[in-house]
């Protein structure tokens, strides 16, 4: 099956900066990318997704960019704000039109330091 | 315009009791995943449902867990006779009508289970 690794589990910025987390999987068929943002307590929320067909997807300051070749895929976030502190998971899955189950890599920790 | 609902959102139950928890998907969803959330852990697949059907169960125990969609209702999750290591926390989430274009999961608030 499926195996979704994620890097780092922690990150640490100032306001303002970057933050990049990385993530790779293991089975070549998988062609859908999607990152949630899980704040403490509360439900996973979509911020942004992408299908094996495109290579980058942007929307405001964040940005997502995807490999096949190599097999990863990594989520770009700009600007970044306190409100921003989270925890970010990226996932994967092969959409067949009979469903979509999703395999979660394990979580990046993001706090964004004033 | 009511998203994804699940309740209760906590349950307590003592060793060997049963769990039950609740899903309504967003109106219009025939999808429905269940996922576990353990303790400072990434969420994992359990069961994918569709109205009256399960579809993919690979992620769920053998024993002691089930999951239905019935025709009319909520998705339900149970857990017979709970023990500790069951205590997480239990998303469910909703698509609309399968197909390439319609994969989008959207999660409800979850369900936190402590077992005692």
């Amino acid at each position: 099956g499926e195996n979704v690794e994620q890097h780092p589990s922690t990150l640490s910025v100032q306001e303002g900066d970057s933050a990049v987390i990385k993530c790779t999987y293991s089975d070549s068929a998988s062609n859908y990318f999607p990152w949630y943002k899980q704040e403490l307590g509360k439900r996973p929320q979509l911020i942004i997704d992408i299908r094996s067909n495109v290579g980058e997807k942007k929307d405001q300051r964040i940005a997502v960019t995807l490999n096949k070749t190599a097999k990863h895929f990594s989520l770009h976030i700009t600007e970044t704000q306190p409100e921003d502190s989270a925890v970010y998971f990226c996932a994967a899955s092969k959409l067949t039109g009979g469903g979509n189950k999703l395999t979660f890599g394990t979580g990046t920790q993001l706090k964004v330091e004033l | 315009n009511a998203g994804v609902m699940q309740n209760p959102r906590h349950l307590v139950r003592r060793r060997g009791q049963e769990a039950r928890l609740r899903c309504s998907p967003v109106k219009g969803h025939s999808h429905v995943y269940w996922y576990r959330q353990l303790p400072e852990e990434g969420l994992k697949f359990m069961v994918y449902l569709q109205k009256e059907n399960i579809i993919d169960e690979s992620g769920m125990p053998k024993e002691r867990f089930s999951a239905e969609f019935p025709k009319e209702g909520p998705s339900i999750l149970r857990i017979q006779q709970v023990v500790r290591g069951d205590s997480a926390a239990y998303f469910c989430a909703s698509s609309p009508i399968g197909g390439l274009t319609t994969d989008t999961q959207y999660f409800g608030p979850g369900t936190r289970l402590t077992v005692l």
